[in-house]
């Protein structure tokens, strides 16, 4: 079975440009999550989904940052515009219910110039 | 608010011994989770094992055992015969059972020489 995936890998960009992170969760899961990891934080909850619903967007750190789920399939973190702190690892991970296990994707290495 | 410690940043263990890797989490809290992921150098987070906080029995996943002490809030992952491929970044996480949030630990690199 396709576990997480996430598309680009690697993203380098310059400040003040928009970026889109894709993921596409595991295939029946209900729960999608985005997670930010840095070396000054470590790995945190940016929002989370529900049968598509935004539920929690608590952790989103600023306007900029936007998240969608269109369908069950796909999901879209955009920044914008981008800023150099934002550099960073970004993870999506899948779960079938609250309960479960979340399943990470490989992660996008954002690179903000 | 919960937390979780892992206060070895880095650990070494030759390859075939066993190394053990420590987690101490904070909560008040009765239905919770608790995980270990590994991260190699490719980052990808790879669940390693679960324990759910109800259950008495330790968690095993082949060379793969924790140690769970509920009373001690401690949760300690055991390798056992380490292989080189077990080389990775070690994150003990906590998650509350119906709450959605996953939270890490700082991490323990596992070195394994030959």
């Amino acid at each position: 079975d396709a576990g997480v995936i996430q598309s680009p890998r690697h993203e380098v960009t310059e400040m003040g440009q928009e970026v889109t992170l894709r993921c596409k969760p595991i295939s029946g899961h209900d729960y999608l999550f985005w997670y930010r990891q840095t070396m000054m934080r470590g790995l945190e909850l940016l929002i989370y989904f529900n049968n598509n619903v935004p539920i929690d967007d608590s952790g989103m750190p600023e306007d900029r940052f936007s998240a969608k789920m269109p369908n069950a399939s796909f999901s879209t973190l955009k920044i914008q515009p981008s800023e150099p702190r934002d550099s960073a690892v970004y993870f999506c991970a899948s779960s079938l219910q609250i309960t479960d296990t979340q399943y990470f994707g490989p992660g996008t290495r954002l690179t903000v110039l | 608010a919960q937390t979780v410690t892992q206060s070895q940043p880095e650990m070494s263990v030759q390859e075939a011994e066993t190394v053990t890797l420590s987690c101490t989490y904070d909560t008040s809290e009765s239905d919770y989770y608790l995980f270990w992921y590994k991260q190699p150098p490719s980052r990808q987070m790879i669940l390693v094992i679960r324990q759910e906080a109800y259950k008495q029995q330790n968690a095993t996943e082949n060379r793969f055992s924790v140690n769970f002490q509920k009373a001690a809030k401690s949760f300690s992952l055991k390798i056992s015969d380490s292989q080189l491929g077990d080389a990775a970044m070690y994150f003990c996480a906590y998650k509350v059972g119906t709450a959605s949030k996953l939270t890490f630990g700082t991490g323990t690199r596992l070195q394994v020489t030959l």
